[in-house]
């Protein structure tokens, strides 16, 4: 069965660089989540996306901004990186509406700032 | 989100059952409970989720308590690869068009040879 893909899977920038996560859900999933996890922390959420509208937003620094386009797609965009950015960053997607909310994790994309 | 309590860590010897226990004292009547657990270095997987009445899958089962104020994930055999954090979440019925949804602290378990 078809998973959720992200790319790239590992990442190095310099600081005050800016980096682009995409994010591939399911086919027919059209909710997006997408959530960071620093070294030995949990994954926190950052932002989510229903039908290309964002749906709810947590704790997402104004440096960062996403999008979900018309083929349900996502993007987190990250301007002037920091050292504290360095993380696992992994998307989940969900068929919203459905009795069910299993969200389907993505392998994380692993960036590392120097 | 209604807030769950599970202990910090857990071991268990490789092929004997392991009780995961979670407190959810404030859960509302249309709050399912999810299981989710983390291998290292990969994304969160789902195990199992429930309502009101035990569930079974291949992965797990899942016994909720009669007042549905606490739960507990079961692992018939554990091995090796069942090493991983192991999070309980609730969620909302209502909550599944792209809603919050918090991890952790979870259960981190170790699996003995």
């Amino acid at each position: 069965a078809a998973g959720v893909i992200q790319s790239p899977r590992h990442l190095i920038k310099e600081k005050r660089e800016t980096a682009t996560l995409k994010c591939y859900p399911i086919p027919r999933h059209d909710t997006v989540y997408w959530y960071q996890q620093g070294p030995g922390q949990d994954p926190q959420f950052l932002i989510s996306f229903y039908e290309k509208m964002q749906s709810d937003k947590g704790s997402i620094p104004d440096r960062f901004s996403a999008q979900q386009f018309s083929d349900y797609h996502s993007e987190l965009n990250m301007s002037s990186l920091e050292l504290g950015d360095s993380a696992l960053y992994f998307c989940a997607s969900v068929l919203a509406g459905g009795r069910e909310d299993t969200q389907y994790f993505g392998p994380g994309t692993r960036l590392t700032v120097l | 989100d209604a807030k769950t309590t599970q202990p910090n860590s857990m071991e268990s010897n490789e092929e004997e059952p392991v009780h995961l226990p979670c407190n959810h004292s404030t859960i509302s009547g249309t709050d399912y409970i999810h299981w989710y657990r983390q291998l290292p270095s990969q994304g969160p997987e789902y195990v199992i989720h429930g309502l009101t009445s035990n569930v079974n899958n291949r992965m797990a089962s899942l016994a909720i308590a009669e007042d549905r104020k606490s739960s507990t994930l079961i692992l018939h055999r554990a091995t090796l690869r069942d090493a991983a954090v192991y999070y309980c979440i609730l969620r909302d019925l209502g909550d599944n068009y792209g809603q919050n949804f918090v991890f952790g602290p979870g259960t981190r378990l170790s699996v003995l040879p």
